[in-house]
């Protein structure tokens, strides 16, 4: 079975940037989408992006094109996922995801447990 | 890009009782539809794929119908355990892969 540990939470001030990790194990990492979703506090689920492994092609919601970059390391089997410029609205549980079918874009059944982000000053 | 409209916001429903909860896609996702649930301080747990499919380990309590752009999460016979925010994603157009804004089922 597919497990993604996500790193710690992290306290920012504004205007500082942060990179967050998610490392998988139980799958073949190169060949599974790793998709990131936001959830600002008390509100629903937001679609940020994916990356494929195998080839590091990534995608995003236009809604986060040029905010947020996503990234892998295949030799560790890790994503992340770089914000820059913090700001106060960044303030958000951000989970990964992947699926267990490979190549495809699909349903999200393996969930990091989410590393909670507080930006404030 | 599509967007997922879920209706209603708050549903209440008695322990035992069935809830449906409706999610509509801008244009058709075909049955490029999951369904998520989540419980406070826990991550989401996917509930429906291909819009009927059950997961691995979900319950034959919950079931997923619709196509194109209507689809219906049905829980028959609530239990204590089912209240959560519920969340339809598609998958079919992307990016982004959209979810709905979520469904509060509370107890009634």
């Amino acid at each position: 079975e597919v497990q993604l540990v996500q790193s710690g939470a992290e306290v920012k001030k504004p205007g500082e940037s942060l990179k967050m990790s998610c490392k998988a194990s139980g799958s073949s990492f190169t060949t599974h989408w790793i998709h990131w979703v936001r959830q600002m506090p008390g509100k629903g689920l937001e679609w940020m992006g994916m990356i494929y492994p195998g080839d590091s092609d990534t995608r995003y919601s236009p809604s986060f094109q040029g905010h947020v970059t996503i990234s892998v390391d295949t030799s560790s089997s890790t994503a992340y996922l770089q914000m820059n410029s913090l700001k106060a609205s960044d303030t958000a549980m951000y989970y990964c995801a992947t699926s267990d079918l490979e190549q495809l874009v699909v349903s999200l059944e393996y969930w990091g447990q989410g590393t909670l982000v507080t930006v404030s000053s | 890009e599509i967007l997922m409209t879920q209706s209603p916001a708050t549903l209440s429903v008695s322990l035992g009782e069935r809830a449906t909860l409706s999610c509509r896609a801008s244009q058709s996702v075909r049955s490029n539809v999951a369904w998520y649930q989540q419980k406070p301080g826990q991550a989401p747990r996917l509930i429906i794929y291909a819009a009927s499919t059950r997961a691995t380990g979900i319950p034959g309590r919950f079931s997923g119908s619709g196509s194109g752009t209507e689809f219906t999460l049905t829980i028959s016979s609530l239990q204590s355990g089912d209240f959560a925010v519920y969340y339809c994603q598609q998958y079919h157009d992307w990016p982004p892969c959209t979810f709905g804004q979520g469904t509060k089922l509370e107890i009634k």
